[in-house]
Formats: C-alpha cells, sequence, structure tokens
C-alpha cells in the first residue's frame, strides 16, 4: 500500500524566510510519480510540480525548489523568501506507476498549513 | 496548462433532495476523471475514478448507489449525491487526468462546496 507522510501540520513563517515542507513517502513500486500541490484558501487545488521516480534531478522554479531523494523515500519543497501569498495548504501526493491496480490514483499526505507573517 | 471547472461552486439544498456536480476538462480530453471528498483541515480521500464510456470505479466504503457518477463524454463527468443527508455535507473535488504516460498530471477544478440542511 501508498503511503505519504506530512509530519509537519502548521509551519509558521515571517516574510522573506525560507522554509522547507517536508514529504516522505511509501511504496513497493519502483516506477511512481510525485506531486506538490497548494490549496489557498478559495479550495482549489494548484498543480506546482511532478517528479517521476526514474528522475532524482532536484529542480529549481523561481522561489520554488524540490529535492527528491529516493535513498530516504523524500520528496521536499521549499520556499525561499517567503511570500505572504505562499500562504496555503500544501498537499504531497504520489501515484503508482502504469501498469499497477492503482494507476493513476493520488494517495495524498495530510497537508502542511503554511502561514507567512508580514 | 490543462483547466478543469466544476458547477456550481456552491450549493445548499435540504435533506433527501439530489444535487449534480459537473466536472469538465476545458482544453483537453480526459479519458479518466476522479472525485474527491475534503472535510475541513483535512486531507483529500478519493471517492470513485471515473472512466469515460464505461461504470465508474469506486473506493472501498463509498456507496455507488449514493454517489452516482457518470462519464458521459471525453470532457465531462457527472456526481449526483441522491437523498443527500447533513453528513453529506463536504468539499468535492474532481481532477482530470491529462497528459502522455510518463508525464500525466492531474488537475482539479475549484470544488464545490455542498451544504445539506
Amino acid at each position: 500500500a501508498q503511503k505519504v507522510t506530512q509530519a509537519q501540520t502548521e509551519i509558521s513563517v515571517v516574510e522573506k524566510e525560507d522554509v522547507t515542507l517536508d514529504c516522505v513517502y511509501e511504496t513497493r513500486d519502483t516506477t511512481y510519480y510525485l506531486f506538490w500541490y497548494k490549496q489557498p484558501p478559495s479550495g482549489e487545488l494548484v498543480f506546482l510540480i511532478r517528479r517521476n521516480s526514474f528522475d532524482e534531478q532536484n529542480e529549481i522554479s523561481g522561489r520554488y525548489s524540490w529535492n527528491f531523494q529516493k535513498s530516504t523515500s523524500s520528496f521536499n519543497f521549499t520556499i525561499t523568501a517567503s511570500q505572504v501569498v505562499d500562504s496555503a495548504v500544501y498537499f504531497c501526493a504520489l501515484s503508482e506507476g502504469a501498469g499497477g491496480t492503482s494507476y493513476g490514483k493520488l494517495t495524498f499526505g495530510q497537508g502542511t498549513i503554511l502561514t507567512v507573517h508580514p | 496548462g490543462a483547466v478543469v471547472s466544476q458547477h456550481p461552486s456552491r450549493v445548499i439544498c435540504k435533506s433527501g433532495t439530489s444535487v449534480k456536480i459537473e466536472c469538465r476538462s476545458l482544453d483537453f480530453q480526459a479519458t479518466t476523471m476522479f472525485w474527491y471528498r475534503q472535510f475541513p483541515k483535512q486531507s483529500l480521500m478519493l471517492m470513485a475514478t471515473s472512466n469515460e464510456g464505461s461504470k465508474a470505479t469506486y473506493e472501498q466504503g463509498v456507496e455507488k448507489d449514493k454517489f452516482l457518477i457518470n462519464h458521459a463524454s471525453l470532457t465531462l463527468s457527472t456526481l449526483t449525491v441522491t437523498s443527500a443527508h447533513p453528513e453529506d455535507s463536504s468539499f468535492y473535488i474532481c481532477s482530470a487526468r491529462s497528459g502522455t504516460r510518463y508525464s500525466e498530471t492531474q488537475y482539479f477544478g475549484p470544488g464545490t462546496r455542498l451544504l445539506v440542511l
């Protein structure tokens, strides 16, 4: 069975601070996909990134960066120089690869509530 | 990017009535859509997988007669909450899968807040 753990329930930072959101996953599949989504107060989930299990390259997109460590089954997300608009719930999710019975289904972590204070 | 819409965004109904929620992929075709439910301050729980032209696949514990899903076209899936009761009040979110095999991503609709009185 797949499992995603986001141990940080809530994080509070002051604007311009860097913040890292942790994500640890469990899966028996050799091919899988990892995602991060942002859910602002409006409720809509916004896609941030997708990472395939066979691609361990870290990625940077503006103030956002992701650290994928297969050896520790972690896919952490860092926001540099946080802004008030970054305040939201962030979800890490895992999807099984093609061929699996759960292909395409997303298993979500519990989410981390990030509050950035001015 | 891929856009998914949901309608209505908010609905209030009386207990015992049925409510239909529409999920549309606006700029891509989606053979598979997913329906999730989210309670306040909780994570998303997958309810069912909606497949175009075939029956939906429900997750364990989800009543298929209670939550009717119809995926009539490549851009539209509907969720009908039949004989709604207050415990069905929740935030319902759909998603549609887009992309090729190794680049597939689920894009989410804005959600529908259902309140059953």
